[in-house]
């Protein structure tokens, strides 16, 4: 079965770090680019960053550049999300998901996981 | 403020059919990038219903359908059904955000 699995959501203060992982399962990892979205309470659906199958090409949202490094073990089978200076406004469910599509510009999700919630406050 | 723009909310009798509209601009869907449908229902992952703006993956119903003209792109639901009563987003690539964007979501309430 085809799955991919979050953990490491937790509560942490401002300003603090927190490293999200993302085990896939049941299809060719090193082929597939993987991207994390996030959803923030009451609120819709947003793109954080994604990274190619060879952990080459990397891309940001602006609100995260900087602060979130996104990175694969393709050895592992696992994508990771690591935040730094976090801020309250990062406060949200963190999906990680398969990215499939014949290019990048076209790129979709279609295998999600169940999400990892992720809350700053002190 | 999302950069695809959905209706908040849209509501139907069972049987009915409903469309939900999700509006871009000419450094998306209008730059000819394909958009992207999902269901998502609370405490679960989002659920991929169409891509490519009108494939539907297997397992999904046909009464799902999506099209996309211009700056716009549109998810149809036919013979709307209570099990149908979720969130529902649209995604497409955005050229001057150099990444991937949603709608807003919309929420279906079947009456």
């Amino acid at each position: 079965e085809v799955q991919v699995l979050e953990s490491g959501g937790d509560l942490v203060q401002p300003g603090g770090s927190l490293r999200l992982s993302c085990a896939a399962s049941g299809f060719p990892f090193s082929s597939y680019a993987m991207t994390w979205v996030r959803q923030a309470p009451g609120k819709g659906l947003g793109w954080v960053s994604a990274i190619g199958g060879g952990g080459i090409d990397i891309y940001y949202a602006d609100s995260v550049k900087g602060r979130f490094t996104i990175s694969r073990d393709n050895s592992r089978n696992t994508l990771y999300l690591q935040m730094n200076s976090l801020r309250a406004e990062d406060t949200a469910v963190y999906y990680c998901a398969k990215m499939a599509g014949l290019d990048y510009h076209n790129y979709y999700m279609d295998v999600w996981g169940k999400g990892t919630m992720v809350t700053v406050s002190s | 403020q999302a950069v695809l723009t959905q209706p908040p909310s849209v509501s139907g009798a069972p049987g009915q059919r409903v469309p939900i509209s999700c509006t871009g601009s000419s450094s998306n869907i209008g730059a000819g990038h394909d958009v992207h449908w999902y269901q998502h229902l609370p405490g679960t992952g989002p659920k991929l219903l169409i891509f490519h703006n009108n494939n539907r993956p297997s397992g999904v119903p046909d009464r799902f359908s999506g099209s996309r003209s211009g700056t716009s792109a549109s998810l149809a639901i036919t013979g709307l059904q209570a099990e149908d009563e979720a969130d529902y987003y649209c995604q497409s690539y955005d050229n001057s955000l150099g990444g991937w964007v949603f709608g807003g979501g919309t929420k279906l309430t079947v009456l």
